[in-house]
């Protein structure tokens, strides 16, 4: 059971757009930068997006990030076979004390 | 070009302990502020962050983890290390060691992961 909570698969047809959500609560979430990685099919993570927003040199902007309140939302535009991937969003917990992940997202692009 | 490099054992025996090295190129380990992470993922499964350690030798590790982990740094090696104890199959999992962009978390350097199983 992951402290963050993310719906276990989306999909849609290329070139269109898709969202991920990723839940969390005051001491995650609502208090922390959220970031974002991808994860291709036996590939280490990378990452997409880190503090809610900003995307790291090299990550095209077909790929958005925002928070609101305890949430946080990953969207992706203009949908290509080769985002079929999975994805995390993480922040730090302040209660916990610990990185969390939420339990990861897959992506198919139909 | 920053390089991160597990290394390891990639069978490890229930209840010994399994211990893992990450070994960082290109750049210096003391040279920046973050804390250098072990994330782990089982297979099929999700992420799961085990610890972390700056330069310093400062450490955060995850709760449910860590009366089993024990992470230390070696800045004249370049490396940061993962030992965790009284391992069981729940155990195995693709070990990595990352870097984070920020603080602690948004980790945007990766090694490659190095597959650790637990069996007898």
């Amino acid at each position: 059971q992951s402290v963050l909570t993310q719906p276990p698969s989306v999909s849609a047809a290329p070139g269109q757009k898709v969202t991920i959500s990723c839940s969390g609560s005051s001491p995650n979430i609502g208090n922390s930068y959220v970031s974002w990685f991808q994860q291709l099919p036996g590939k280490a993570p990378k990452l997409l997006i880190y503090e809610n927003t900003k995307r790291p040199s090299g990550i095209p902007d077909r790929f958005s990030g925002s928070k609101s309140g305890t949430s946080a939302t990953l969207g992706i535009t203009g949908l290509q076979t080769g985002d079929e991937a999975d994805y995390y969003c993480a922040t730090w917990d302040s209660s916990l004390i610990a990185v969390v992940f939420g339990g990861g997202t897959n992506l198919t692009v139909l | 070009q920053l390089q991160l490099q597990e290394s390891g054992p990639g069978l490890v025996k229930p209840s010994e302990t399994l211990s893992l090295t990450c070994t960082v190129s290109g750049g210096s380990i003391s040279g920046s502020s973050p804390y250098w992470g072990w994330i782990r993922q089982p297979p099929g499964k999700g992420l799961e962050w085990i610890a972390s350690i700056h330069y310093s030798a400062s450490t955060y590790q995850n709760p449910s983890l860590q009366s089993r982990v024990t992470i230390s740094v070696d800045t004249s090696r370049n490396q940061f290390s993962l030992k965790l104890s009284s391992v069981t199959a729940a155990d195995t999992a693709v070990y990595y060691c990352a870097r984070p962009r920020g603080i602690i978390d948004a980790f945007d350097m990766w090694g490659q992961g190095t597959m650790v199983t637990v069996s007898s």
